[in-house]
């Protein structure tokens, strides 16, 4: 059975830094993409950042509004994603969730799919 | 970035109910479009991914269709376990843009 879960969420200063932890079971981590999400409150679903497996190097894509301040890195040994956040703001208050990505190749193009999710680590981003 | 509008935001239906939820894209994005459905306090959940095909597990009462900037999610028979909401994705980069959600109420 796949598992997925967040941990590492809390309160936050403005400025500060945090590292989210996504520790995943039931799968070969390794062959996957790892992705993270997040939903502020009374809004959306908003795609944060993704990184790929070492098969393409490890590569990272983030969102506009979190380039340059968060980074995505992996643990194949362990089985765990982690998102660091630096100079958090209050917008970045949210819901955070980690996801398996599955990869599609379809007519020279890549696609992304994201079929297993955690329950999301909430993080507050307040003075 | 493409952008992604659904409609309605909000939806009000009764078990046993047809619902369709509708979502646009500002530019094609041929059938690269899946469907997630969010409850509080869970994890999303994976429900039609290229447009039209059902994730494992998920109930045949659930469908997908579309193409090109035009896709649909249809719920053929409402049931008490799918009042949530509902949130289209477009799959490529950049952005893997979400739609703003469709919130489906019990009437």
């Amino acid at each position: 059975e796949v598992q997925v879960v967040e941990s590492g969420g809390g309160v936050v200063q403005p400025g500060r830094s945090l590292r989210l932890s996504c520790e995943t079971s039931g799968f070969t981590f390794g062959d996957y993409a790892m992705s993270w999400f997040r939903q502020a409150p009374g809004k959306g679903l908003e795609w944060v950042g993704l990184i790929r497996s070492n098969a393409y190097n490890g590569a990272t894509e983030y969102a506009a509004s979190v380039k340059g301040r968060f980074s995505i890195s992996r643990e194949d040994s362990k089985s765990i994603a982690y998102l660091q956040m630096s100079s958090l703001k209050k917008e970045d208050t949210a819901v955070y969730f980690c996801s398996r990505a599955y990869v599609v190749f379809w007519l020279g193009e890549f696609g992304y799919y994201f079929d297993f999710w955690g329950q999301g680590a909430r993080v507050t981003v307040s003075s | 970035d493409i952008q992604m509008t659904q409609s309605p935001s909000t939806l009000s239906a009764s078990v046993g109910d047809r619902v369709t939820i509708t979502c646009r894209a500002s530019q094609s994005i041929t059938t690269w479009l899946a469907w997630y459905q969010l409850k509080p306090g869970a994890a999303p959940k994976l429900l039609i991914y290229k447009a039209s095909s059902l994730e494992d597990g998920v109930p045949s009462r659930f469908s997908g269709r579309g193409s090109g900037t035009e896709f649909t999610l249809t719920i053929s028979s409402l049931q008490p376990d799918d009042y949530a909401t509902y949130y289209c994705q477009h799959n490529r980069f950049p952005g893997l843009t979400f739609g703003p959600g469709t919130k489906v109420t019990i009437k």
